[in-house]
């Protein structure tokens, strides 16, 4: 399968910081790269989809301006935690997706621990 | 609209055992459906998918899952535990080709010697 990269792995900010998440496609061109957001023991929520050049669409009740996606080239999506507080902490996880290939898969990251103290 | 209902939040199997995860899916769109397998602190992995093609699905690991429209089920197998399949599975469903998810609770699976 495809490879999906995410970095850093695990990451600890001081509350009030920004921190920055990487999600890049290492062998395929991702038109459309999604950010999950999982906490313990529960199941992973879609956060917002963001499509090679234009703006991320976010989902209800998640802040566009808290949780900032830029997805300049077709392997690289960011997300940037603004002003990150204890609550923020969780684990972020992005996934990837060229329509083009048809296989109608997904790849994930292997995922972000953030902790902000 | 899609949701996923997973069975059981925790399953316990002997090494050698079969293993069963139940899921069950809602959906306004002919479905896809998915079971990923996530260990402590890593990303997830695709164990298989249904794509509207046969119903019956093997994937990786000697995984494999049935889709049953008319039971709205999409429930995972495999004839014989290893430790090795401890971990979390996640059943999750998209409405088609959009690649967008929505996952089920997961279901934490312990493999006993």
């Amino acid at each position: 399968g495809a490879v999906v990269s995410q970095h850093p792995s695990r990451v600890i900010c001081k509350s009030g910081t920004s921190v920055k998440i990487e999600c890049r496609s290492l062998d395929f061109q991702a038109t459309t790269m999604f950010w999950y957001r999982q906490f313990p023991k529960q199941s992973l929520m879609l956060m917002a989809t963001s499509n090679e050049g234009s703006k991320a669409t976010y989902e209800q009740g998640v802040e566009k301006d808290k949780f900032l996606i830029n997805h300049a080239s077709l392997t690289l999506s960011t997300l940037t935690v603004t002003s990150a507080h204890p609550e923020d902490s969780s684990f972020y996880i992005c996934s990837a997706a060229h329509p083009g290939n048809k296989n109608f898969v997904a790849f994930f990251g292997q995922g972000t621990r953030l902790t902000v103290v | 609209a899609q949701s996923v209902t997973q069975l059981g939040s925790h399953v316990s199997v002997s090494e050698g055992a079969l293993v069963l995860l139940r899921c069950n899916y809602s959906s306004s769109v002919p479905p896809y459906l998915f079971w990923y397998v996530q260990y402590p602190n890593q990303g997830l992995q695709l164990l298989l998918k249904y794509t509207s093609a046969a119903t019956l699905v093997k994937g990786i690991n000697g995984f494999e899952a049935e889709f049953k429209k008319s039971e709205t089920s999409f429930h995972l197998t495999k004839p014989s535990a290893h430790m090795s399949d401890a971990a979390e599975y996640f059943c999750a469903v998209s409405g088609g080709s959009n690649y967008k998810l929505t996952f089920g609770k997961g279901t934490l699976l312990t493999v006993n010697p």
